[in-house]
């Protein structure tokens, strides 16, 4: 069975950093890319970032590009978004999501839990 | 950046009535459209992949159609355990974008 857990989230001061982690079961974790999407309270979806299953190629919204970075250790079977300069309009649950192919822009077939990011003074 | 409009936001309907909800894309995204099926307290599930592909273990009632900019997702004979929230989803590029959602109540 696949599975996604999210960790990582806490509470943290504008302008500080946080780094989330993805860890992955159930599957070949290098074989497949990695999305982040993001909900806001009271808010649609907004997807984050991807990287794909060798690291190589990796995407960003405006919104973050520039403040986030997606790494993964297919070692670890996990997947990092490492968030810097953080902001209020940044708190919300943060999801990871697995791709159906090693590429990015594919649907995404997998979803973990989440894990909340409240930005807060 | 491409926008997804759905429609409705909202539907309220009996057991066993058919229901369409639509996508509208605000530029063509071929059939790089996807959508999933969302309850309370449990993560996103993907339904139908690329505008019409479906997905193993994803019941038969649910069938997707359309493309370029005009999708719909139908629910056959809507059984109680449907009520959900309904997102459409793009990857044909960056950056990736979901509609707002459709909040299926079930009379």
């Amino acid at each position: 069975e696949v599975q996604l857990l999210e960790s990582g989230g806490d509470l943290v001061q504008p302008g500080g950093s946080l780094r989330l982690s993805c860890t992955g079961s159930g599957f070949t974790f290098s074989s497949f890319a990695i999305n982040w999407v993001r909900q806001a309270p009271g808010k649609g979806r907004e997807w984050v970032s991807s990287i794909s299953g060798s690291g190589d190629a990796t995407y960003y919204p405006d919104s973050v590009k520039g403040r986030f970075t997606v790494s993964r250790d297919n070692s670890r079977n996990t997947v990092y978004l490492q968030m810097n300069s953080l902001r209020a309009e940044d708190t919300a649950v943060y999801s990871c999501a697995k791709s159906s192919n090693r590429n990015c822009g594919y649907d995404f077939d997998s979803w973990g839990q989440g894990a909340l990011v409240t930005v807060s003074s | 950046e491409t926008v997804l409009t759905q429609s409705p936001d909202f539907q309220s309907v009996t057991p066993k009535e058919k229901v369409t909800i639509t996508c509208r894309a605000s530029q063509s995204i071929g059939s790089s459209l996807h959508w999933y099926q969302q309850k309370p307290g449990q993560s996103p599930k993907l339904l139908i992949r690329y505008a019409s592909q479906s997905i193993s273990g994803v019941p038969s009632r649910f069938s997707g159609s359309g493309s370029e900019t005009d999708f719909s997702l139908t629910i056959n004979s809507l059984e109680a355990e449907d009520a959900a929230t309904y997102y459409c989803h793009q990857s044909r590029g960056v950056p990736y974008t979901f509609g707002q959602g459709t909040k299926l109540e079930i009379k």
